[in-house]
């Protein structure tokens, strides 16, 4: 079974330009869970979507969106990027909102400009 | 507010020796879960233990180990007989009853093993 997908893997940006990164969840969990971890640091926790609803939400600005669409994979959306959101952007998966056992994609690498 | 420290921020081993990771949570909560991930320079976390707050029990899985210890909020992680592969960064993390969709990660301990 395939595992946690990301796309892109690695983006440059200028700052003030968006940006959209692409989580695929293993088949099927329906819970998706997006982390920041930027270089020397443990992840932090950004959003969490269950049934294509925001169940959680970390301490970012709103600068950060995110949703989830009905076949479960979901989007990061990052507006007027700054050089401090340069980081690996990593989306876990699992089985349900209960996010027991989470499964990590391989990451974005995002770089700023 | 939860909290995980993890003090040491980078060990360095020979081959075959056996190495102890540690691992301070802080939590209001009686019910909360405790994990163990594994980075490999690639990248991505990998899963290797969860438990939660009611089973304090030591788990063996191989050549890893855990000691989990509620009176002084600690999990620490051993590896015996260390091997180069076992070189990663490795994280431990926390999740509450009051927020449990969320991880909330320690810095990471870089640990190298040299052959």
């Amino acid at each position: 079974d395939a595992g946690v997908t990301q796309s892109p893997t690695h983006l440059i940006k200028t700052r003030g330009q968006h940006v959209t990164l692409r989580c695929s969840p293993i088949s099927g969990h329906k819970s998706v869970s997006w982390y920041q971890q930027v270089l020397g640091q443990g992840p932090q926790f950004i959003f969490q979507y269950y049934e294509k609803e925001e169940r959680g939400r970390g301490n970012f600005p709103d600068r950060f969106s995110a949703r989830q669409f009905p076949n479960y994979s979901s989007e990061l959306n990052v507006n007027a990027l700054l050089l401090g959101d340069s980081a690996l952007y990593l989306c876990a998966s699992s089985l349900d909102g209960a996010n027991l056992e989470q499964y990590f994609g391989p990451g974005t690498r995002l770089t700023v400009t | 507010a939860q909290k995980v420290t993890q003090a040491q921020t980078e060990i360095s081993v020979v081959e075959k020796e056996d190495v102890t990771l540690d691992c301070v949570y802080e939590t209001r909560d009686t019910t909360y879960y405790l994990f163990w991930y594994k980075q490999p320079p690639s990248g991505e976390l990998v899963f290797l233990i969860r438990r939660n707050s009611f089973d304090e029990q030591n788990e063996i899985s191989g050549r890893y180990s855990w000691n989990f210890q509620k009176s002084t909020s600690s999990f620490n992680f051993t590896i015996t007989a260390s091997q180069v592969v076992d070189s990663a960064v490795y994280f431990c993390a926390l999740s509450d009853g009051g927020s449990n969709y969320k991880l909330t990660f320690g810095k990471g301990t870089l640990l190298t093993v040299n052959p």
